[in-house]
């Protein structure tokens, strides 16, 4: 059974740096393209990074790109998501989700951020 | 990108009686490889997404038959025959035939 627990959420000043981890069970990291999506308070779901199936390529949304980099460990079978540079707007509960050839089928539970002063 | 539309964005229902939730996209989404990936997902309050179709039309194991999804190029629906009170929550379209993948904004289904 696919089962996807996200870490490493919390509360961060703007500027500041954030790791989030995903662990993944029920399934391999590596034969899977893994995606990280957020959801600001109240709001809908934003799609933020995407790690191919192959680690051979990585794509980011326009308003992470060059602060955000996602990766994975395949040892461990986890997924990562370092987050540099953290704004107010970056403030979001922040979903790992398992790809499944152009859809996304699993979702974590979740972990927040916070980017405040 | 490609822009996903729902509509209603809030949608009040009786119980027992069905519901209707639309999502149009700004392109068609048939991929080249024939298939059509539009997906709908259901968010209850306080939980992660948990998806109920995909490719347009098929159910998620679990996932009660009341819910239909129906549609092509670039208009799709999702009925729920008979709305029972655990089908309370905001639903959301997402397609992943262009990328990147896009979200409607969701459709919030509540009690009237």
């Amino acid at each position: 059974q696919v089962h996807l627990v996200e870490s490493g959420g919390g509360v961060v000043q703007p500027g500041g740096s954030l790791t989030l981890s995903c662990a993944a069970s029920g399934f391999t990291v590596s034969k899977y393209g893994m995606h990280w999506v957020r959801q600001a308070p109240g709001k809908g779901l934003e799609w933020v990074a995407f790690l191919r199936y192959d680690g051979t390529s990585t794509y980011y949304a326009e308003s992470v790109k060059g602060r955000f980099t996602i990766s994975r460990d395949n040892s461990k079978n986890t997924l990562f998501l370092q987050m540099n540079s953290l704004r107010p707007e970056d403030t979001a509960m922040y979903f790992c989700a398992k790809d499944q050839w152009l859809e996304i089928d699993y979702w974590g539970q979740g972990t927040l951020v916070t980017v405040s002063s | 990108d490609v822009v996903m539309t729902q509509s209603p964005l809030s949608l009040p229902v009786t119980l027992g009686q069905p519901a209707s939730i639309s999502c149009s996209s700004s392109q068609s989404l048939e991929h080249r490889d024939g298939n059509t990936y539009l997906i709908w997902f259901q968010q209850r309050a306080g939980q992660s997404p948990r998806r109920l179709i995909y490719k347009v039309s098929n159910w998620d194991s679990g996932v009660p038959d009341r819910f239909i999804g129906s549609g092509s190029g670039t208009n799709f629906t999702l009925k729920i025959s008979r709305v029972e009170a655990e089908d309370i929550g905001v639903y959301y379209c997402m397609q992943g035939t262009h990328w990147p993948y896009t979200f409607g904004q969701g459709t919030k289904l509540e009690i009237k």
